[in-house]
């Protein structure tokens, strides 16, 4: 089954305590994305990714970091976290390839994350 | 910079009734797309419509259309013979053509009153 696949589902964690959010994709989707939801603002991007190796700040990419070694992982870290991070997390991919000329996102089924 | 904007925090509908919500866009460019994406309380984000800009004809999928003005920046999603399964938050979504970036509204929520 085609999936983006997160994990945790939940966490709740500490100031300072370094954390990552794994996500993973099965259908060798070039672009992968990382946003976080909160009430009254929708979905914001934090980072994204082209293609293995390339990666570009969203909107809000202070206090995370994302890496991308491989196609199918994307990885979002949080160094330091700090209470304004808790928040709903999502992955998301998509096809670059032409013949799929701005398909929709494909979504994981987010990381709900708390920091106290 | 292109932005969304759902006028409408919340809305409710009567089952098997008719609604619309709202959502306007700003953009200069002529080449984009634009999405309705359905989040239910299981937090999942489900594609619900999408319709380009250079197609003139309103994207139509089963119970949910879109009345799409180009001109007058306008993608509202209309839900006939609504369900109770349609109660959920709905995000209007916007890329520009050859894009990697989508950019969000900040959605509606949606009743349905039984």
């Amino acid at each position: 089954e085609a999936q983006v696949t997160q994990n945790p589902r939940y966490l709740i964690t500490v100031t300072g305590k370094k954390l990552t959010v794994t996500c993973s994709q099965n259908m060798n989707h070039e672009y992968m994305s990382w946003y976080r939801q909160d009430p009254g603002l929708g979905l914001r991007q934090i980072y994204y990714s082209m293609n293995v190796e390339v990666t570009d700040k969203g909107d809000v990419p202070e206090g995370y970091k994302v890496s991308r070694k491989e196609k199918r992982n994307f990885p979002l870290i949080l160094e330091s976290p700090s209470p304004n991070q808790t928040s709903l997390y999502f992955c998301a991919s998509r096809s670059l390839d032409r013949s799929s000329y701005n398909s929709p996102l494909h979504f994981g089924n987010g990381t709900r994350l708390t920091v106290t | 910079a292109q932005t969304v904007t759902q006028s409408q925090p919340e809305m409710s509908v009567q089952e098997a009734e008719t609604v619309t919500l709202s959502c306007t866009y700003d953009t200069s460019e002529s080449d984009y797309y634009l999405f309705w994406y359905k989040q239910p309380p299981s937090r999942q984000m489900i594609l619900v419509i999408r319709q380009e800009a250079y197609k003139q004809q309103n994207a139509t999928e089963n119970r949910f259309s879109v009345n799409f003005q180009k001109a007058a920046k306008s993608f509202s999603l209309k839900i006939s013979d609504s369900q109770l399964g349609d109660a959920a938050m709905y995000f209007c979504a916007f890329t520009q053509g050859g894009s990697e970036k989508l950019v969000f509204g900040k959605g509606t929520k949606l009743t349905v009153n039984p």
